[in-house]
């Protein structure tokens, strides 16, 4: 079955910089992948998401890029500012397949 | 609406209580799922319906009994439980099952003591 793996598990930056998560995933067949931020006690909340026939998506301060090939997906935040902390989260799931399996998560900090 | 609601927000139980968790969507989505989720830990998908039928019940102990009344609604009915399954209990909702975007509702903090 799939597994994905998620790096960094904590990424401490300062307010301004950039943040990379980067996850793989093992299943040639997933070709979903959304991205939640989780903040503390709260719901996880969609922040981006990406299907395997487009190899970058952009929205304002995030971006998520896609490679196939290599069967990774990375998530990039410019400007970071401190309501950017959070647990995020990725995920990979496909059509034929299972339901969302998740990465084990980035604690990200963003200090002023 | 594109909310998925949850009640209660929290709740505590013995373990000899019987209780619900309640979940409802009125986004016209036909799959709907049970998550189970520990601190900082990402979510464990315990139960998948898909058109109010269940899809995929993840080896959860019976103690934990799903139910989809309609296209809108999923409770979970709590009876017996144990410490450890004190979590964040969250539902959410897909236009369909598999390969499609989840919103989840703000869960049901649960404390089993």
């Amino acid at each position: 079955g799939e597994n994905v793996e998620q790096h960094p598990s904590t990424l401490s930056v300062q307010e301004g910089d950039s943040a990379v998560i980067k996850c793989t995933y093992s299943d040639s067949a997933s070709n979903y992948f959304p991205w939640y931020k989780q903040e503390l006690g709260k719901r996880p909340q969609l922040i981006i998401d990406i299907r395997s026939n487009v190899g970058e998506k952009k929205d304002q301060r995030i971006a998520v890029t896609l490679n196939k090939t290599a069967k990774h997906f990375s998530l990039h935040i410019t400007e970071t500012q401190p309501e950017d902390s959070a647990v995020y989260f990725c995920a990979a799931s496909n059509q034929a397949g299972t339901a969302l399996i998740f990465g084990k998560g980035t604690t990200l900090s963003v200090s002023s | 609406d594109t909310e998925v609601t949850q009640t209660p927000k929290h709740l505590v139980m013995g373990m000899t209580n019987k209780k619900s968790l309640k979940c409802e969507q009125h986004m016209g989505h036909r799959a709907m799922y049970w998550y189970k989720q520990k601190a900082k830990k990402p979510p464990e998908l315990m139960f998948v319906y898909s058109y109010e039928k269940l899809s995929i019940n993840e080896s959860v102990p019976s103690r934990f009994s799903p139910e989809c009344p309609n296209s809108s609604l999923l409770n979970l009915h709590l009876h017996a439980l144990q410490p450890e399954d004190s979590a964040l209990y969250l539902c959410a909702s897909s236009q369909e099952y598999r390969g499609e975007t989840q919103y989840f509702g703000p869960g049901t903090r649960l404390l089993v003591l």
